[in-house]
């Protein structure tokens, strides 16, 4: 098992883009996770999903949009960068309440 | 919402002592306090897990307390080795099924050889 893949690994945007984080997971988890990871602010969570088709906004949802259509991809879109979406991102995955597996992250940088 | 305190936010400790990371949370329905370590750009880790129906909760050198009427829990790591220099992070749910882990801001530790 491959766990919980992301990428782009790095991405620089500038000021207006858009994109999106992918996110795939393996395991056939219902539960999948976008946080952020701000130095000093812990792990915040943006969008969350407890299964394909049913997704809901966690602490810091503005200026983001999740999907999901399968089971296993949570896609992360930024609609339209900002510089104070520059952080690391993480997506997690878990089978109920246990475990979450984190993915190795992605490192956003918007100038 | 949830709200999880976590001090202290650095911590260094000789090799060989023990080190202890609390947290405290102030929704008295949480029911699941994970721990997670977090070294150098990699994601998060589950480490231990206590769940409110239990006290403590042991896994080789590392232990987990929780008091439900205080409403904190501690982590406690003895004979530390200078691979357990990391970030740890306590988190904290209130949603039974629900995915909605509340951390909170991470503890630095450094294991000084």
């Amino acid at each position: 098992n491959a766990g919980v893949t992301q990428t782009p690994k790095f991405q620089v945007l500038k000021t207006g883009q858009s994109m999106t984080l992918q996110c795939a997971q393996d395991m056939n988890h219902e539960y999948m996770s976008w946080y952020r990871q701000d130095p000093g602010m812990g792990l915040r969570l943006i969008h969350y999903s407890v299964g394909a088709g049913i997704t809901d906004q966690g602490e810091v949802p503005n200026g983001y949009n999740v999907s999901r259509s399968t089971t296993e991809d949570f896609p992360l879109r930024l609609l339209s960068a900002a510089p104070s979406q520059t952080s690391v991102y993480f997506c997690a995955s878990s089978y109920g309440l246990n475990e979450q597996f984190f993915g190795p992250g992605t490192r956003l940088t918007v100038l | 919402g949830e709200n999880v305190e976590q001090h202290p936010s650095t911590l260094s400790v000789q090799e060989g002592d023990s080190a202890v990371i609390k947290c405290t949370y102030s929704d008295s329905a949480s029911n699941y306090f994970p721990w997670y370590k977090q070294e150098l750009g990699k994601g998060p880790q589950l480490i231990i897990d206590i769940r409110s129906n239990v006290g403590e909760k042991k896994d080789q050198r590392i232990a987990v307390t929780l008091n439900k009427t205080a409403k904190h829990f501690s982590l406690h790591i003895t004979e530390t080795q200078p691979e357990d220099s990391a970030v740890y992070f306590c988190a904290a749910t209130s949603n039974f099924g629900n995915e909605k882990l509340t951390f909170g801001t991470g503890t630095r530790l450094t294991i000084i050889p």
